[in-house]
């Protein structure tokens, strides 16, 4: 069973801040990491797909690192803003299943951040 | 805007009713999926389609049944359904899914909020 984690699940940071959170994953037959951001009553956005270890990936101020050996993956903000307020969400593809795109989702780190 | 449409965004149904679900992509991708949001618990995949044929029922009951006449549209025909069947169902779709290895993108539509009575 393929179990994805995510810490913490809730945040509150002051405008400014720089916030990182946490997704975890098996490392046996990993294939590829997704992260995702999802506003309330929106479509869940992709933000990065990573599939090599020691792979960082940038948008904007977002930016993720990943460690397929020990099976983590940081999302970092920099200098957070009110309109960074998301769920932030982070999947990785099932042992066996990389041709059927099933990805298992963790319950996401919801992100809050005050003006 | 993802490309990817659902229909209707709210629906309120009996355990009687019989419902549909809707989703479109206009992206041209070749696999779509159903995923359920129950309260407080993970994105849970529901079916997969890939070229119009299902390659992935994650033990669903039959009360959930998925059409996919082609690859721009996928529905989720919904009948006697229980109080519990309540939640968030999210549609999406990606280019294609073998020889990929879970590298593409899967583009969500904003959801189905379902309230069953």
């Amino acid at each position: 069973i393929l179990n994805v984690e995510q810490s913490p699940q809730s945040l509150h940071v002051q405008e400014g801040d720089s916030t990182n959170f946490t997704c975890s994953f098996p490392s046996s037959n990993f294939y590829a990491l997704h992260w995702y951001r999802w506003e309330t009553a929106k479509s869940p956005e992709a933000l990065f797909v990573m599939t090599l270890n020691g792979d960082e990936k940038k948008k904007g101020r977002i930016s993720a690192t990943l460690n397929t050996k020990e099976g983590y993956s940081y999302l970092y903000i920099k200098g957070s803003q009110p309109e960074d307020s998301a769920t932030y969400l982070c999947a990785s593809i099932k042992h066996g299943s990389s041709n059927t795109g099933k990805l298992i989702f963790g319950q996401g780190t919801t992100l809050q951040v005050k003006p | 805007e993802t490309g990817v449409t659902q229909t209707p965004r709210h629906l309120v149904m009996g355990m009687t009713n019989k419902k549909s679900l809707k989703c479109e992509q206009h992206l041209g991708h070749n696999a779509m999926y159903w995923y359920k949001q129950s309260a407080k618990k993970p994105l849970e995949l529901m079916f997969v389609y890939s070229l119009e044929e299902r390659v992935e029922n994650n033990s669903v009951p039959s009360r959930f049944s998925p059409e996919c006449p082609n690859s721009s549209h996928l529905f989720l025909h919904l009948h006697t359904l229980q109080p519990e069947d309540s939640a968030l169902y999210l549609c999406a779709s990606s280019q294609d899914l073998r020889g990929r290895e879970g590298r593409d993108t899967q583009y969500f539509g904003p959801g189905t909020r379902l309230t069953v009575l």
